[in-house]
This record gives structure tokens, sequence and C-alpha cells, in this order.
């Protein structure tokens, strides 16, 4: 089964534009997760859906950031206007509910942002 | 909120020796599970190893096992006959059993092997 696919892997763009990053999950999981990682902060969970749900956003840094899941295989996280600071690698995730063994968090390879 | 602490945040081996990194955890729950997952250069991030609060046994892969206290909410990771390869950041993970639960992360411990 393919894991989770994450897109673009690398991004460079300028301050003020729009990015938009693009996920899809394991095929059959019920939750899917955004993080993002910087040396500064760690991994930090921006939003996380269960059932194309969004469930618990307190991390979403500010209004710049929109996350959306308008299926079960696709989710996007948006930033708009993108400043230097939101210059980070940013992972999406997916899981079963976690009970017996469907408990595990499965990680894309991340897409690397860079706003200059 | 369940917090995850990892206190090494460096450690080093000798390659073809044993290291072990340490994690530690809050939590009221009896059912959770807890994970270390490594993260190489690439970035990307991979499931070392799963332990489920109810197993008394500790989990084992290969040559990584993990000594689980829970009564201390330890949760250390061994690595034994350490390679090249391993070098990388650790994290360890926290997840609540049940629906709705996200996934608590440590800050992590960057392993370095030594030649």
């Amino acid at each position: 089964d393919a894991g989770v696919i994450q897109s673009p892997r690398h991004e460079v763009t300028e301050m003020g534009q729009e990015v938009t990053l693009r996920c899809k999950p394991i095929s059959g999981h019920d939750y899917l997760f955004w993080y993002r990682q910087t040396m500064m902060r760690g991994l930090e969970l921006l939003i996380y859906f269960n059932n194309n749900v969004p469930i618990d956003d307190s991390g979403m840094p500010e209004d710049r950031f929109s996350a959306k899941m308008p299926n079960a295989s696709f989710s996007t996280l948006k930033i708009q206007p993108s400043e230097p600071r939101d210059s980070a690698v940013y992972f999406c995730a997916s899981s079963l509910v976690p009970t017996g063994t469907g408990n595990t968090i499965y990680f894309g390879e991340g897409s690397w942002l860079t706003v200059v | 909120a369940q917090t995850v602490t990892q206190s090494q945040p460096e450690m080093s081996v000798q390659e073809a020796e044993t290291v072990t990194l340490s994690c530690t955890y809050d939590t009221s729950e009896s059912d959770y599970y807890l994970f270390w997952y490594k993260q190489p250069p690439s970035r990307q991030m991979i499931l070392v190893i799963r332990q489920e609060a109810y197993k008394q046994q500790n989990a084992t892969e290969n040559r990584f096992s993990v000594n689980f206290q829970k009564a201390a909410k330890s949760f250390s990771l061994k690595i034994s006959d350490s390679q090249l390869g391993d070098a990388a950041m650790y994290f360890c993970a926290y997840r609540r059993g049940g629906t709705g639960n996200q996934f608590y992360f440590g800050t992590g411990t960057s392993l370095t092997v030594i030649p």
C-alpha cells in the first residue's frame, strides 16, 4: 500500500505569496495530522482531522494558515500570505483509530518550504 | 495535557556498542501507546518501535528494544550493535487510546554514531 503522499516536496516562494501544501493519506485511515518542524520549535501539531472533520486546530499559528479536508483521500494546508518565519518542513501524517494495533501514525516525506 | 520529555538533547555511541535513549511521559490514563520514531537527515519520520501500555512485555524489533516501566512512566530505547545508519534524531511519542486523540512528541535526541 502506498504511504502518505505529500506535494510539493520542496517549495521556494516569495514573501506574500500563497502557498498550498497537499496530502494524500493512507487509504482507510481515519485520522490526518499536519505538523510543522523547525529547529527552534521542534515538531508542532498544527491541526488534525478525524473522518474529514477538524478536531483540534489550536496549533494553527494564525489566520494566515488554513487547512481543509474535502474528502477522505485529500487534504490541503494553505498559507496566505506567506512570511519568512513560515519556512519549515511541513509533515502530513495519518493513522487509524487508536485502538488495538491501529494506533501508529505514518508520516509523509514532508514538504520543505522556504519563504524568501 | 500529556507531556513527553526527552532529557538528552544529544547522545553519541561507538559503532557496534549499545546506547540507551531516555523518555518519560506524564499521563493519568491507563490505555495508551508509546512509540519511538527515527528521523535521519532526509527528514523522513520512520517508526522504530511501539509499545502498548497494557502489555507488560517489552517490545523488541531486531537491534531495537524498549524498557517500559509503567509505574515510573518511563520508556527508554536501547539500540544494540549500533551502526552508522542509526545516526539520526530520535523522537519519543505518546498517544492515548480511544477516539479523537492526537500524538504527543518529545523534543528529540540527536544520536551520533562514531566509527
